[in-house]
């Protein structure tokens, strides 16, 4: 089985900084992979699919890359509504990033 | 606009059984691959099983073989989850998914609000 290592668990950043959030495949999965970011309480929502892809209404401040088996999640510049935890996956999830405003 | 509507979720004993189901509208539920995916409290996200859009094509996560078994009615654009031989490890919030692709690793882009079942003695 293909595992999903996502890192960090959390994090902690100002309004405005650049985040960053990795993920690596244990195997190549070529670009077969997804980002997801859930708020409490709520169910997850598709942001980035085939690792680069920004699925339709997601803001431009989200962005993804990578292939083979190292990806990155990027948000630009951080808002107060990007609070959430994080998900990698490709055909099963990465263990979540905890996103926190400093 | 797409809408996934899940019940069937509740409060179970160790080894009982319960029957999950997902209402679909919105889209041609026909047309696509469809997953259930869960949620322990406070833990992350587990894809659980994913059925192809006729129903000829299933999987299964090591955790849950044996014990539960997906399946749909095109006819009522429902998507079930029949779960037998419950343990307390399976407490979660069951969540329908739809899948964009025919591979898993298509994701997920639709999902339901999630129903809890909770299992304990």
């Amino acid at each position: 089985d293909i595992q999903m290592t996502q890192s960090p668990s959390s994090l902690s950043a100002s309004v405005g900084d650049r985040v960053t959030i990795t993920c690596q495949a244990s195997q190549d999965i070529s670009n077969y992979l997804n980002w997801y970011q859930q708020k409490p309480g709520k169910a997850p929502k598709l942001l980035i699919y085939d690792a680069s892809n920004l699925e339709t209404g997601v803001p431009s401040r989200f962005s993804g890359s990578g292939s083979g088996t190292d990806f990155t999640f990027t948000i630009s510049s951080l808002q107060p509504e990007d609070i959430a935890t994080y998900y990698c996956q490709h055909l099963t999830f990465g263990g979540g990033t905890k996103v926190e405003i400093k | 606009q797409v809408q996934l509507v899940e019940s069937g979720g509740g409060l179970v004993k160790p080894g009982g059984s319960l029957r999950l189901s997902c209402a679909a509208s919105g889209f041609t539920f026909s047309d696509y691959y469809m997953s259930w995916i869960r949620q322990a409290p406070g833990k992350g996200l587990e894809w659980v099983s994913y059925i192809s859009s006729s129903g000829s094509t299933i999987y299964y996560a090591d955790s849950v073989k044996g014990r539960f078994t997906i399946s749909r009615d095109n006819a009522k654009n429902s998507l079930y989850l029949q779960m037998n031989s419950l343990r307390a490890e399976d407490t979660a919030v069951y969540y329908c998914a739809r899948s964009p692709g025919e591979l898993l690793s298509s994701g997920f882009d639709y999902w339901g609000q999630g129903t809890l079942v909770t299992v304990s003695s």
